[in-house]
This record gives C-alpha cells, sequence and structure tokens, in this order.
C-alpha cells in the first residue's frame, strides 16, 4: 500500500524549541511539496523539490524554516526557533511529474502546537 | 499573485442531489487543475485531475475546465451524505510549477 508516511503526527513543543518534521515520500515519485494548513489561511505551500532539488521555497520564513531532502526516501521540514504561530498541520506530498501535470498524494500530517 | 478562490461555503445539498463546486484561478499560465476532498482532521485526498477543456466524468464525479474564462468545477451527482466534506481546488503551471490550493468548499449533504 503506496502511501507518504509522515512522522511525528502530533507535536506539543514549548516556544524556542527546534522542530524536526520527516516525510518518507512514495518510492518513485520525483516531486514533494510541503504544505502549512490553517482555519485562517488554508493550504499555503511552503517549499516544493524536485528530483531533491529545491525548486521553490519562496512560501516559508527563511529567517526559522528550512528544508531539505537529503535522500529521494526522506524530506525534512525544520523550524528553530518555534513561535506560537507556527501551530498548525504541516502536509507533505508526493508526485510524479509528467507531461500532463503532477497528482500530489498527501500524508497524514503533523499537528504542531507551540506553547 | 498567482490565486485560486472558492466559496468557502457552506454549500447545502439534500441527498441524492446534484451539488455543484466553482473555483476560479488569476493565473493564465496554468495548466493542470486538480480537485482534493479533506474531511474534518484527515489530510487532503485526491478526487480529480483534469487538464484540458472540456468535461472529464469519473463515477459521480465531473470536472469541468474552461481556460478561457479560468473556471474550474466539480459535479457530484447523487450526492450522499459520505459527500459531506471541504473540497479543494488547485492548479499548477503543467509539470513545471507548484501546486496552488484554494482555501476549500464546505459541502454538507443532508438525509
Amino acid at each position: 500500500d503506496a502511501r507518504v508516511t509522515q512522522t511525528p503526527r502530533d507535536k506539543v513543543t514549548e516556544m524556542g524549541q527546534e522542530v524536526t518534521m520527516r516525510c518518507q515520500p512514495i518510492l518513485g515519485h520525483n516531486t514533494v511539496f510541503w504544505y502549512r494548513q490553517t482555519m485562517m489561511q488554508g493550504l499555503e505551500l511552503l517549499a516544493y523539490f524536485r528530483n531533491r532539488a529545491p525548486l521553490d521555497d519562496s512560501g516559508m520564513p527563511k529567517d526559522r524554516f528550512s528544508a531539505e531532502m537529503p535522500d529521494a526516501t526522506l524530506a525534512t521540514l525544520k523550524i528553530q526557533p518555534s513561535e506560537p504561530r507556527d501551530s498548525a498541520v504541516y502536509f507533505c506530498a508526493s508526485g510524479l511529474v509528467d507531461t500532463g501535470g503532477t497528482e500530489a498524494f498527501f500524508g497524514q500530517g503533523t499537528r504542531l502546537t507551540v506553547v | 499573485q498567482k490565486e485560486v478562490e472558492q466559496n468557502s461555503g457552506p454549500l447545502s445539498v439534500p441527498e441524492g442531489a446534484i451539488a455543484s463546486l466553482n473555483c476560479t484561478y488569476s493565473d493564465r499560465g496554468s495548466q493542470s487543475f486538480f480537485w482534493y476532498r479533506q474531511y474534518s482532521g484527515k489530510s487532503p485526498e485526491l478526487i480529480m485531475s483534469i487538464y484540458s477543456n472540456g468535461d472529464k466524468e469519473d463515477g459521480r464525479f465531473t470536472a469541468q475546465l474552461n481556460k478561457a474564462s479560468q473556471y474550474v468545477s466539480l459535479l457530484i451527482r447523487d450526492s450522499q451524505p459520505s459527500d459531506s466534506a471541504t473540497y479543494l481546488c488547485a492548479g499548477a503551471r503543467g509539470s513545471q510549477g507548484n501546486l496552488i490550493f484554494g482555501k476549500g468548499t464546505k459541502l454538507s449533504v443532508k438525509p
């Protein structure tokens, strides 16, 4: 059963702490997206990778957020230092690009609460 | 700013009726469009993709695309209470671009 796996599922942390979220994309997919979802803003694209190379991270606050793909089976999103306004659900999605477009499949998400 | 706009709803329809969900986009370079369904507390689930003008049918779902009007819609025939969810529209610049989502329309199907 191919699916995107995210860890942890839930994370509660204190303001100022570092948070690392991990994503295992579906085997064979060459595109990985990171999204943040809140009630007010909906799904916001933070960053995405194609063949492990970052293509766009303009949606990410550069001073505290960083995203990497150390290998084809792992994508990470790090927040340092975390702030209460970072509380949200963070989704990773992966897809296989073709000439038509990229159908993206989502992981279960990481619910982050910063207190 | 590339945007995808949706009416937030809620859209309420009786069971068995046709639900019509609409979406407009501002980026004329967008070439591919997707509809996702998201149940409360769950992750978005892809239900339809459409790349060409016209209609695309899959079971009870029909996606419609009009690139001239920059308009995408999703019709759900014979709506069921299990269709109650938030429906997200997304667009991308073909195979090169990022995937931008609207804020979603909440659909409620009443028994």
